[in-house]
């Protein structure tokens, strides 16, 4: 069954410390993406990547990284540099149709609490 | 640079009501354009999508968008929504030949039984 798989759903962090958080997708999408997700503010993008060992800034990239050694893997990590980390973080990836990017395919989310 | 804007945040309908929720968008290339659904506790989903042709639009659920180039909108809509659309619905746009897509802030839809 297809598709792409966040873990964990709830995730509690203190402050200073660091988190990662993992997302894998078996679509053998090209494109991987990390939003943020805040009430009224809708999604946010923080980082996306079009292939292995590439990625770009979002919107609100600071105080996140991220790694694509894997086509299939694109965990982001939130640092302490990050000020207000609370939020729900959705993973996304998409295919590339002809010429263009087709619809994205979204995960099930991480509610990360900072503690 | 490329903007979403969804005009009404909030809309609470009764059941068999029709629905219009506005999308516009701020870019003066070619545009692919969808449509997502954020029901309670599931994952967003595509509602429906457009790349060209038809500016009619057809989705799952009932759902419809007309396309207006001139406006730069692409409008969802729904004759008579059920309590089963309560959700949020979330307009994006990805400039023709780029893999960046940008969302509006949502709108959240009630339908009173």
């Amino acid at each position: 069954d297809g598709g792409i798989t966040q873990s964990p759903k709830y995730l509690f962090r203190k402050e200073g410390q660091n988190v990662t958080l993992s997302c894998e997708q078996n679509l053998n999408h090209d494109a991987m993406y990390w939003y943020r997700q805040d009430p009224g503010q809708g999604l946010r993008l923080i980082y996306y990547s079009q292939i292995v060992n590439d990625f770009q800034k979002g919107d609100i990239a600071e105080g996140y990284s991220v790694s694509r050694e894997k086509k299939e893997s694109f965990p982001l990590t939130v640092t302490s540099a990050q000020k207000n980390p609370t939020a729900f973080y959705l993973c996304a990836s998409s295919i590339k149709g002809q010429g263009y990017y087709n619809e994205q395919f979204f995960g099930p989310g991480t509610r990360l609490t900072v503690l | 640079a490329q903007s979403v804007s969804q005009h009404n945040h909030h809309v609470i309908l009764s059941e068999a009501a029709s629905l219009e929720l506005g999308c516009n968008y701020s870019y003066g290339g070619t545009v692919n354009l969808f449509w997502y659904v954020q029901y309670p506790g599931q994952h967003l989903q595509l509602l429906l999508k457009y790349f060209s042709g038809d500016p009619l639009v057809k989705g799952i659920k009932g759902f419809e968008a007309e396309f207006i180039k001139s406006k730069f909108s692409l409008n969802l809509r729904k004759p008579s929504v059920q309590w089963s659309d309560t959700a949020e619905y979330f307009c994006a746009v990805n400039a023709e030949g780029t893999y960046k897509y940008i969302f509006g802030t949502g709108t959240r839809l009630k339908v009173l039984a």
